[in-house]
């Protein structure tokens, strides 16, 4: 099966500052059709899992723009803009391009 | 907007069977996919198996033969049987629509479940 690795357990971000969190998968997740089938989640206590990214770079709808997925192959990265403090959550990269589909280990983001 | 809901018990004993139910508001199961993810203790995420628009599933290996995911389209509800379980099944179960090897685009909000005697 595919691993996801998010190096990364904990970042620490001031509101308003960028931050980057990466996943890096064991093999290449380009499909032939061009794609990229690697997706960002978040999770925040009391709220429902909320999808941000798919195909590596797309918002799904309603997600602000300082959310910004980039990467190829196996490199993907989730940046935050301007990090607002309801921007603090777990931050989880799945990859759908073989069963099993694969999580990431999951990285948290806090206020420092 | 689409909405689900698990419910179910929140302790099961050892070797058991767990059984949860996915309540889904706002768009028809009979339409897209239906699926279950677990959380366990620690953060770790694992993709457990989909229910099909057309009740074909899908399921990780890893839990073999011990899974099962149904449906009841009257009641717009799919379910998850995951049986001889372990204190490893200790998790929150979350269900999701999915959009078929590309997310997982609404969630519910998770159920806790422990296996403890």
């Amino acid at each position: 099966q595919i691993t996801l690795t998010q190096q990364a357990e904990s970042l620490w971000v001031s509101p308003g500052e960028k931050v980057s969190i990466t996943c890096r998968a064991s093999q290449s997740l380009l499909y032939t059709d061009g794609k990229h089938y690697l997706s960002w989640y978040q999770q925040r206590p009391g709220q429902t899992t909320k999808a941000l990214i798919y195909h590596a770079s797309i918002r799904t709808d309603g997600v602000p723009t300082r959310f910004i997925g980039s990467g190829s192959g196996t490199e993907f990265t989730l940046s935050i803009e301007d990090v607002q403090p309801e921007d603090i959550a777990l931050y989880y990269c799945l990859q759908t391009l073989k069963k099993p589909y694969t999580f990431g280990a999951g990285t948290k983001l806090e206020l420092k | 907007e689409v909405q689900l809901q698990e419910s179910g018990p929140g302790l099961v004993k050892p070797s058991q069977s767990l059984s949860l139910t996915c309540s889904v508001t706002g768009y028809s199961i009979t339409s897209n996919y239906w699926g279950w993810i677990r959380k366990f203790p620690g953060n770790k995420m694992e993709w457990m198996g989909y229910i099909s628009y057309s009740g074909s599933t899908s399921y990780n290996p890893s839990l073999k033969s011990r899974i099962s995911i149904t449906r009841d389209t009257s009641k717009n509800q799919f379910f998850l049987q995951l049986n001889s379980v372990t204190t490893e099944d200790t998790a929150t179960y979350y269900c999701a629509s999915v959009v078929l090897w590309v997310l997982f685009d609404y969630w519910g909000q998770g159920v806790m479940v422990t296996v403890s005697s």
